[in-house]
């Protein structure tokens, strides 16, 4: 079955090590997304790559980067991570078509803890 | 600015009927989704409304209205596996890009 597949789905970190959480999608899709949601909090989208070009939220902090190495895969990578971005990062694929709505499809998620 | 406001809980009695409200202030508007997420997973698409009046797809239904900034998520024949939140999210015009609302945790009792 077509999916966006997220690894691993818990992550544990410490403070300031680095960390990578990666998406992959067999959907062939050609926009990209990552979002952070918090407990009980809307999903907040972090950036999101239209086939290459990698479009950053203005608020999204530095130590936040992202990699799309091909179509089906994308990386967030979290230089330094802190306390406050323990959450779920959620991976969402979307197939952008003019004059077409193109819900986006979410992977599971990837619920990190930062200790 | 951007502003989606739902209401934070509702509850309801399985087999009942709920409507789950949504108005948005968005500076640019193409097309309003529900999502369900249940806690802990990720959000799965439930509808798509562009246009003005209801979108009806089993036992949910949803309606926009554009003038008013406002749309509904209605469910009914409640089931307990209902119990889920409920994400209201606009599309920006011209880009692919979702304001998501904080989401409206929805109870079904038996």
């Amino acid at each position: 079955d077509a999916m966006v597949i997220q690894n691993p789905r818990y992550q544990v970190t410490q403070f300031g090590k680095p960390v990578t959480l990666s998406c992959s999608q067999t959907l062939n899709h050609n926009v990209m997304y990552w979002y952070q949601q918090k407990s009980s909090q809307a999903p907040k989208l972090l950036f999101h790559y239209y086939d290459k070009d990698f479009n950053n939220e203005a608020d999204t902090p530095d130590n936040f980067q992202s990699r799309r190495p091909n179509t089906s895969f994308c990386f967030l990578d979290i230089r330094s991570p802190g306390l406050g971005d323990a959450a779920m990062y959620l991976c969402a694929t979307s197939r952008a078509a003019e004059r077409a709505y193109n819900e986006q499809f979410f992977g599971p998620g990837t619920r990190l803890t930062v200790l | 600015g951007q502003n989606i406001d739902q209401p934070t809980e509702m509850t309801a009695t399985e087999g009942a009927i709920v409507q789950i409200n949504c108005t948005y202030q968005t500076s640019g508007f193409n097309g309003l989704f529900w999502y369900q997420q249940h806690a802990g997973e990720a959000p799965t698409f439930l509808s798509y409304n562009v246009l003005d009046g209801l979108e009806e797809k089993g036992r949910f239904s949803s309606f926009l209205s554009r003038s008013k900034g406002y749309s509904y998520l209605l469910l009914k024949e409640l089931q307990m596996k209902d119990s889920a939140s409920y994400l209201c999210a606009v599309r920006e015009y011209n880009t692919d890009k979702l304001i998501f609302g904080t989401g409206t945790r929805l109870q079904v009792f038996p």
